[in-house]
This record gives C-alpha cells, sequence and structure tokens, in this order.
C-alpha cells in the first residue's frame, strides 16, 4: 500500500519566523512531489512541485527534497498569518496520467 | 482561463436519493481526477480518466458508485441510492499529460454534499 505521512500538527509559529513541514512517502518509485496548500472550507492550491534531490525555491518557500530517505520537506520563510492553513504533501508516480497519493496534511498555525 | 468547474456547490439530500455531482476540467486538459474528503479519512481518489477513459477506478467505494467522462469537457460522479456515510466534499481535479508537462493537478471548488 503506498502511503504519504505527515504530522498532523498543529504546527504554530510567530509572525516572520521559519515552518518547517514534512512528508515522508512509503514508495521509491515516487518521481514527482508536490505541495498544496488548502485553506478551511476551500480546495486544494498548487504552491510548489519538485522532481529532483535538492532545493526548489520560489518567493518565500522552498521545497526540499531527499529520495535516498524518501523524504520531502516544504520551508515557508517570514511566515505571515495568511499562511495559516493545512498543507498538503501529494506524491506521483511520475508515468502519464497517474493520479495522485495525498497525505492526510499538516495543520499550520501562524501567530502575530 | 476558467479553472476546473464544479455543480452544485452544495447538495442536501435525503438517504436513498441519487445524487449526481458535474465537473468540467480546465480546457485542454486530458486528464480527470474524483477527489472526495472527509476530516477522518483526508483527500482520496475515487477515480480517474485520460483522454475520456477510465483509467483506475479502485477508489470508487461500492457500486452505488459510478463516473462517466462522454467528453473531453464534462464529466458526472453519480451516487445511487445515497447515504448519509456518503456525506463529504467531493473533488474535480485536471491536469495535462503531455511530454515536457508534469502532471501537476489543479481543483475545481468542490461539491460539499450532505446526506441526511
Amino acid at each position: 500500500q503506498k502511503e504519504v505521512e505527515q504530522n498532523s500538527g498543529p504546527l504554530s509559529v510567530p509572525e516572520g519566523a521559519i515552518a518547517s513541514l514534512n512528508c515522508t512517502y512509503s514508495d521509491r518509485g515516487s518521481q514527482s512531489f508536490f505541495w498544496y496548500r488548502q485553506y478551511s472550507g476551500k480546495s486544494p492550491e498548487l504552491i510548489m512541485f519538485i522532481y529532483s534531490n535538492g532545493d526548489k525555491e520560489d518567493g518565500r518557500f522552498t521545497a526540499q527534497l531527499n529520495k535516498a530517505s524518501q523524504y520531502v520537506s516544504l520551508l515557508i520563510r517570514d511566515s505571515q498569518p495568511s499562511d495559516s492553513a493545512t498543507y498538503l504533501c501529494a506524491v506521483s508516480l511520475g508515468q502519464a496520467g497517474t493520479a495522485l497519493i495525498f497525505g492526510k496534511g499538516t495543520t499550520l498555525s501562524v501567530s502575530s | 482561463d476558467a479553472g476546473v468547474i464544479q455543480s452544485p456547490r452544495h447538495e442536501v439530500t435525503e438517504m436513498g436519493q441519487e445524487v449526481t455531482l458535474r465537473c468540467k476540467p480546465i480546457s485542454g486538459h486530458n486528464s480527470l481526477f474524483w477527489y472526495r474528503q472527509t476530516m477522518m479519512r483526508g483527500l482520496e481518489l475515487l477515480i480517474y480518466f485520460n483522454n475520456n477513459v477510465p483509467i483506475d477506478d479502485s477508489g470508487m467505494p461500492e457500486d452505488r458508485f459510478s463516473a462517466k467522462m462522454p467528453n473531453a469537457s464534462f464529466s458526472t460522479l453519480k451516487i445511487q441510492p445515497s447515504e448519509p456515510r456518503d456525506s463529504a466534499v467531493y473533488f474535480c481535479a485536471s491536469s495535462l499529460n503531455h511530454a515536457g508537462y508534469r502532471y501537476e493537478q489543479y481543483f475545481g471548488p468542490g461539491t460539499r454534499l450532505t446526506v441526511t
């Protein structure tokens, strides 16, 4: 059974701090990795994707991938109260047309 | 460009009734996914289509659930008969599967279904 694990949280950080969200996956064949943000009552919104080992930066967000350890992380620098949401990690085998497997999400709370 | 469109946004129905959820994917996308989200189970894949063909329906909970994609711009998810345990938010997502693209999925706003 392919699984994606996340700490449910809540993860609480003060405004301006770095928030670190972690995710592990069970299938070594996984090739594509995604982070979605979901505000309460809204749909998941794609914020980052990464396919190669290492870091990928986009504004205040950095995704990190370590395939050997089967580990993906998301760093949010200069956290803002508007970042308060649930963050979903998703993994795909990367083949054409395959579906994503989602973790249950980590709830982030940024206090002002 | 319009995103994924779902209707209705909210549906309240009585146990035993038929429910039909609708989805219009992003224009040009050739893969469509139906998910269900609950607090207990999180976001679960029900079924997905590539080029209008169902590829994997192993997530469909039972025969009461069925999905169709008659053309590239429309899909339905039907529950007949509905039961209270079907209450959840149902999301449709679409993606473009083509050489050079990496299959990012984009979600619609969801349909909140309540079965009483």
